[in-house]
């Protein structure tokens, strides 16, 4: 089974923190996403990765960056944490050999104050 | 235009009917296609992915795609209360890449 692991579940940060959220996969998957899910908004893409140290801006990257140095393992940074930021983060992966299908982690829901 | 649409619901059924969740898409040129389950508060889980027009069965749920109409549903036969989620309907578009189009969801009740 794929397993996509997230550092945190809950978080709680101030406003202009610097925030690491973490994603780990064990399939070897080429591909990895982050998002963002609000009420109402559905799943938004932040940013994508399609290969070690590759980046794609998603729909909503503004605000955010991302960081790959490792197959398994993705990065999403807050670099100025704002209270428009609190939001649940999901990171998903993916391999190009099983029709784009993602498997999703547990989810980090932060909060910024 | 990459645009995944779902009626939000919430849809209402008793326990032991089917349950009827729709989806339509714009891109064409569309070749895979996926549900997800996702209970209150919890992650995304792929419960099933169809690739060619016609019905998928697995278990309970059959998943039916029709390219010509642009259009993906999911039933869920003998619904439980344990199915009462959102579910979301994904595509993957041409113009998307690697990435998949979500839909917004549709609310699952399941009253018994």
């Amino acid at each position: 089974d794929v397993k996509v692991t997230q550092s945190s579940r809950y978080l709680v940060k101030r406003t202009g923190e610097k925030v690491f959220l973490e994603c780990v996969q064990d399939m070897d998957h080429e591909n990895m996403f982050w998002y963002r899910q609000d009420p109402g908004l559905g799943l938004r893409l932040i940013y994508f990765s399609y290969d070690v140290k590759m980046k794609e801006k998603g729909d909503i990257p503004e605000g955010y960056s991302v960081s790959r140095e490792k197959k398994e393992r993705f990065s999403l940074i807050l670099e100025s944490a704002s209270t428009n930021q609190t939001s649940m983060y999901l990171c998903a992966s993916s391999s190009p050999g099983e029709g784009g299908s993602q498997y999703f982690g547990p989810g980090t829901r932060l909060l910024v104050l | 235009q990459k645009e995944v649409e779902q009626n939000s619901g919430p849809l209402s059924v008793p326990e032991g009917a089917i349950a009827s969740l729709n989806c339509t898409y714009s891109d064409r040129g569309s070749q895979s296609f996926f549900w997800y389950r996702q209970y209150s508060g919890k992650s995304p889980e792929l419960i099933m992915s169809i690739y060619s027009n016609g019905d998928k069965e697995d278990g309970r749920f059959t998943a039916q795609l029709n390219k010509a109409s642009q259009y993906v549903s999911l039933l869920i036969r003998d619904s439980q209360p344990s199915d009462s989620a959102t579910y979301l309907c994904a595509v993957n578009m041409r113009q998307a890449g690697t990435a998949l189009i979500f839909g917004k969801g549709t609310t699952l009740s399941v009253s018994s």
